[in-house]
């Protein structure tokens, strides 16, 4: 067990629509990390939050936001989803800004019909 | 562009024998390299890591070289046990950057 949480582990919806991820980091972790896995690809980085704050941001597609709340849980909102968006969505989280040793969580597997 | 490879998507030994896994990498900007090992249904795990000012990372039956010339890194696994059965996933990071960037996973089966 990482100590970093994800919920909910599968979510099946269809095209269009939109979902929440959401993810609990390790307690005391001030980053986390939302990677995106498709089908034979290996982890994309979408974006990381330190304390709150945006930090940096990978191949995010403009329909995906995200937030880190004052509890330092995340959340990863995917809207008009398309059936490309089918995939594992994996949380990590460390006590530094660096993203070096993160802890993943089990992912949240996204299947759009 | 695929800025980790790892190009072999799978490999099979058997148990005792060494397992060889490899990754190369096109950014000489990466100063910092991990490996994470990952289990069916588990998010990865942090296995072993290298900095660029070593060449050779050693912790336990794991072991980790790097080429910087080459641009290539492999993980050494001795001896491979069936529990080491999981894909492996080699990553890169840039020194004042924040992303990982990730290859795309080499399954290790280890045959008992």
């Amino acid at each position: 067990d990482s100590g970093v949480t994800q919920t909910p582990k599968h979510l099946i919806t269809a095209t269009g629509q939109r979902v929440t991820l959401r993810c609990s980091p390790r307690s005391g972790d001030l980053s986390v990390y939302w990677y995106q896995q498709s089908l034979d690809q290996g982890l994309q980085f979408l974006i990381h939050y330190y304390n709150g704050e945006e930090r940096a941001k990978g191949n995010i597609l403009e329909r995906f936001s995200a937030q880190q709340f004052p509890d330092l849980h995340s959340e990863l909102n995917l809207s008009s989803l398309e059936l490309g968006d089918s995939a594992l969505y994996f949380c990590a989280s460390s006590s530094q800004v660096s993203n070096t040793e993160a802890f993943f969580g089990q992912g949240t597997r996204l299947t759009v019909v | 562009d695929q800025q980790v490879k790892q190009n072999s998507p799978s490999l099979s030994v058997q148990e005792g024998r060494i397992s060889i896994l490899n990754c190369d990498y096109t950014n000489s900007m990466f100063d910092y390299f991990l490996w994470y090992k990952k289990y069916p249904a588990e998010g990865p795990t942090f296995l072993i890591s290298i900095s660029s000012i070593k060449d050779k990372n050693e912790d336990g039956r794991f072991t980790v070289f790097l080429n910087k010339s080459a641009k290539h890194l492999s993980l050494h696994i001795v001896p491979s046990q069936p529990g080491d059965s999981a894909v492996y996933f080699c990553a890169a990071i840039q020194g004042g950057s924040e992303k990982l960037v990730f290859g795309k996973g080499t399954k290790l089966t280890v045959n008992p």
